[in-house]
Order: C-alpha cells, then sequence, then structure tokens
C-alpha cells in the first residue's frame, strides 16, 4: 500500500528558509499535499501539486517534486514565528482508493527568534 | 459557509460507554471522511463515503460504525468505547468532481478512561 515518510522535527531560525520534505511510494498518478496544523487546530491546505509536474509556487511557498526519487519538499520562504506548526505531506491516488488520503507522520517545525 | 463543523469539540468516555460525534458540512460535498490523529502516526482514515447511503471501510476502521443518510450529515458511531480510541478526531469533505482541497473541520478530542 501506500507509504509517506517524513522527518519528525526541524528548527530554523527566523527570517531563514525552511525547507521540509517528504518521501511517497505510490507508482500510479497521483496528488501530493502539504497540510499545516497549528496547536489545537484542524489542517489547513497549504498547497497541492499533481505527479506529472516538477514545481509550484505560491508566494512564499515552493513545492519541490523529484518524481525520479519520489521525494517531495515543501519550501518556505522568509520564516516567521507564525510559521510554527506541524507540517503534513499526503497523498491521494487520482483514481481508485475512494476518498483516501495517506499522511505522513507529521514534521514539527520550531522557528526561533 | 460554516465549511466543516464538529461535535463535541472535547469528550470524556469510560470503557464501554457509547457515543456519536457529529460532522456536517453545507458545502454540497460528496465525499466525506473520518480520520484519527495520533502522536507520532499521522492522520489514519476510518470510515468515508462518496455519497449519501454509501459509506466504505478505511485504513482502521474496527470499533466505529458510520451512515450518511444525507449529503450533508456524517456521523461516527463508537459502539463500546475503548481506551485505544483515545485519539483527536477529524472529519473533512470534498467535491467528487475537481475536489483537490479537502477541507477539515476542527477536531473533536476523545478521552476513554
Amino acid at each position: 500500500g501506500e507509504d509517506v515518510e517524513q522527518s519528525l522535527f526541524l528548527s530554523v531560525r527566523e527570517g531563514d528558509s525552511s525547507v521540509i520534505n517528504c518521501t511517497y511510494t505510490d507508482s500510479s498518478s497521483t496528488y501530493l499535499y502539504w497540510y499545516k496544523q497549528e496547536p489545537g487546530a484542524g489542517l489547513q491546505l497549504l498547497t497541492y501539486i499533481f505527479s506529472n509536474m516538477d514545481m509550484k509556487q505560491d508566494q512564499r511557498l515552493t513545492v519541490l517534486l523529484n518524481k525520479k526519487d519520489k521525494h517531495l519538499s515543501l519550501r518556505i520562504a522568509d520564516t516567521q514565528t507564525g510559521d510554527s506548526a506541524i507540517y503534513f505531506c499526503a497523498e491521494r491516488p487520482l483514481t481508485g482508493g475512494g476518498n483516501k488520503l495517506t499522511f505522513g507522520t507529521g514534521t514539527q517545525l520550531k522557528v526561533e527568534l | 459557509n460554516a465549511g466543516v463543523t464538529q461535535t463535541p469539540k472535547f469528550q470524556v468516555l469510560k470503557t464501554g460507554q457509547s457515543m456519536t460525534l457529529q460532522c456536517a458540512q453545507d458545502m454540497n460535498h460528496e465525499y466525506m471522511s473520518w480520520y484519527r490523529q495520533d502522536p507520532g502516526m499521522g492522520l489514519r482514515l476510518i470510515h468515508y463515503s462518496v455519497g449519501a447511503g454509501i459509506t466504505d471501510q478505511g485504513e482502521v476502521p474496527n470499533g466505529y460504525n458510520v451512515s450518511r443518510s444525507t449529503t450533508e450529515d456524517f456521523p461516527l458511531r463508537l459502539l463500546s468505547a475503548a481506551p485505544s480510541q483515545t485519539s483527536v478526531y477529524f472529519c473533512a469533505s470534498r467535491t467528487r468532481v475537481g475536489g483537490e482541497t479537502q477541507y477539515f473541520g476542527p477536531g473533536t478530542r476523545l478521552l476513554v478512561l
């Protein structure tokens, strides 16, 4: 079945760039998502990319996809204290699988002053 | 639109008790899902529905029942609560066509003693 893996923690200084990494195993056409979860809150969709794309940029967020290595990254430019949260990578097959999102374990991002 | 709403926000149960977690959405979304979030394990799919009258099992369905009598509502029932069901539960919905974005509710924190 599908598997999504992420590192558990990342600490950066305010103003630096953050890069959160994710690997996935699904070999079919798939959507890949990045969600943000602040303490005590639900999941907020940040951005998504389809598996036939290489890159997507949205303001401070850049998603890079290495299809060969099945490696996805989320770069946050000029990281702010408000970016401190847990970031989840998730994937959903284009066909089949119903409504199943497979999530990684989440990366806790800590932004220090 | 209120989006995806969940009640209650927090619940304490004793082992063996039953309860229903409520989920509603006002966006006319066909797809609805229930996930549970446990530390270090990301979110795991419990049950999902692709439309009124249709439900299917996800990754961790044991101990939970669902029904979908209307498009708007997707309740999750715990028939006999166990401590292993202590978790944070999230409901989510999306449209069937072009529904890349999945909307999450704020979550229900459940503690089973």
